[in-house]
């Protein structure tokens, strides 16, 4: 199975600053088979990205992805208070899903 | 709106059972391949098991294989994980999450997910 590892563990930033999380698998992705997920403490996964670099539907335009092959990019533009959470990568093109550790956004 | 809403959760003892459900509204549920994916307390995500639209394909992760059951009744609108031999590392909010497409045959992932349930298994 694909194992996807996320970096950093954690990133401490303060609002209005620049997030760059990244995500590699251990083999390459088909397709660009990659979505990433928001949760927060006490929620579901909220789904942001899809195809590694579409974004779904009501999801601002400051969350952006990108990358293909081994390695992805979860980029947010300008945090806003609601963007502190834990961001998770999944691929969904080689059986199992599999995830990453997640990567926790907190404030500085 | 999608709504997918989890229950069956609770204590349990290793080696006990535990049937979850999960009732669907707001989408064509017989169309929709669904999906259990579980969290352990503070860990990450953690796929469990698959079931196609109509039942013809299962699947599981193999640290379930031989103990969960995941099945499906459309006309009831809802998705099931029988679990059995429970031990305490299958302790986790289990989340059921709808396939991306309907009819999906690969490469679609989970677009609603629902709140979750709480299993907990501890003598």
């Amino acid at each position: 199975e694909i194992v996807l590892t996320q970096s950093p563990g954690t990133l401490s930033l303060s609002p209005g600053e620049r997030a760059t999380l990244s995500c590699r698998a251990s083999q390459s992705v088909s397709s660009s088979n990659l979505v990433w997920y928001q949760q927060k403490p006490g929620q579901a996964p909220r789904l942001l990205i899809y195809g590694a670099s579409s974004r779904a539907t009501g999801i601002p335009d400051r969350f952006s992805g990108s990358g293909s092959g081994t390695d992805f990019t979860l980029t947010i533009s300008r945090l806003e208070p609601e963007d502190f959470a834990v961001y998770y990568c999944q691929q969904y093109g080689s059986s199992p899903w599999t995830f990453g550790q997640g990567t926790k956004v907190e404030v500085k | 709106e999608v709504q997918l809403v989890e229950s069956g959760g609770g204590l349990v003892k290793p080696g006990g059972s535990l049937r979850l459900s999960c009732a669907a509204s707001g989408f064509t549920f017989s169309s929709y391949s669904m999906n259990w994916v579980r969290q352990a307390p503070g860990k990450g995500l953690e796929w469990v098991s698959s079931i196609s639209s109509s039942s013809s394909y299962i699947y599981y992760a193999d640290s379930v294989k031989g103990r969960f059951t995941i099945s499906r009744d459309n006309a009831k609108k809802s998705l099931y994980l029988q679990m059995n031999s429970l031990r305490a590392e299958d302790t986790a909010v289990y989340y059921c999450a709808r396939d991306s497409e309907m009819y999906c045959s690969g490469d679609c992932y989970g677009d609603y997910w629902g709140q979750g349930t709480l299993v907990t298994v501890s003598s």
